[in-house]
């Protein structure tokens, strides 16, 4: 099946110790995003590609990059994770960038900070 | 900006009985609405979505919503719940007139089926 999937499902890392993300997706879509979902709070944007294209939301902190080598695959990078970045992270994708699109989320990353 | 408001942060209900969960987006010329669902541990899901047309859309799993632009609504229901419905559910709204792309999302609803 045509899918979104999200590893580690679970990852802990050390605070100020640079940690990785991975998603990847099987259904050929053109944009791929990453949010940050805190507990009991919504989905927050925090950066999209549309094909190579990187589009950084303005409120997200310079400490979180991304990359995206390949259609297939997006990298979220949190270079020095603090307390606060302890959160589920969501992977999504849509099949072109419009505000009438369907999102399709990955299972998340939980991260946890020590 | 736009912004998406869930009234209940939680909505406890018995099994079989109607759920109605409430959604009101600032106001807009026009939007797109939709309902996502998040079971434990996992993404979200997509239910429904009104992009023009008829106001009452109907989704998978049973749910519907109607789009009312005068109370600037899209209230959730299912007639009959089961247990299989506890979860996390979210309103979100795009603006086709920004010029952009991003979907702001509500809150969140926890939905309690409860036998």
């Amino acid at each position: 099946d045509a899918m979104v999937i999200q590893n580690p499902r679970y990852q802990v890392t050390q605070f100020g110790k640079p940690v990785t993300l991975s998603c990847s997706q099987t259904l050929n879509h053109n944009v791929m995003y990453w949010y940050q979902q805190k507990s009991s709070q919504a989905p927050k944007l925090l950066f999209h590609y549309y094909d190579k294209d990187f589009n950084n939301e303005a409120d997200t902190p310079d400490n979180f990059q991304s990359r995206r080598p390949n259609t297939s695959f997006c990298f979220l990078d949190i270079r020095s994770p603090g307390l606060g970045d302890a959160a589920m992270y969501l992977c999504a994708t849509s099949r072109v960038r419009g505000t009438q699109e369907t999102q399709y989320f990955g299972p998340g990353t939980r991260l946890l900070v020590l | 900006a736009q912004s998406v408001t869930q009234l209940d942060s939680q909505v406890p209900v018995f099994e079989e009985a109607p759920v109605e969960l409430r959604c009101n987006y600032s106001s807009s010329v026009s939007v797109y609405l939709f309902w996502y669902v998040q079971y434990p541990n996992q993404g979200l899901q997509l239910l429904l979505k009104y992009l023009s047309g008829s106001t009452l859309v109907k989704g998978i799993n049973g749910f519907e919503a109607e789009f009312n632009r005068s109370q600037t609504s899209f209230h959730l229901r299912k007639p009959s719940v089961h247990i299989s419905d506890t979860a996390e559910y979210f309103c979100a709204v795009s603006d086709p007139n920004t010029g952009g792309f991003k979907t702001i999302f509500g809150a969140g609803t926890r939905l309690f089926v409860k036998a």
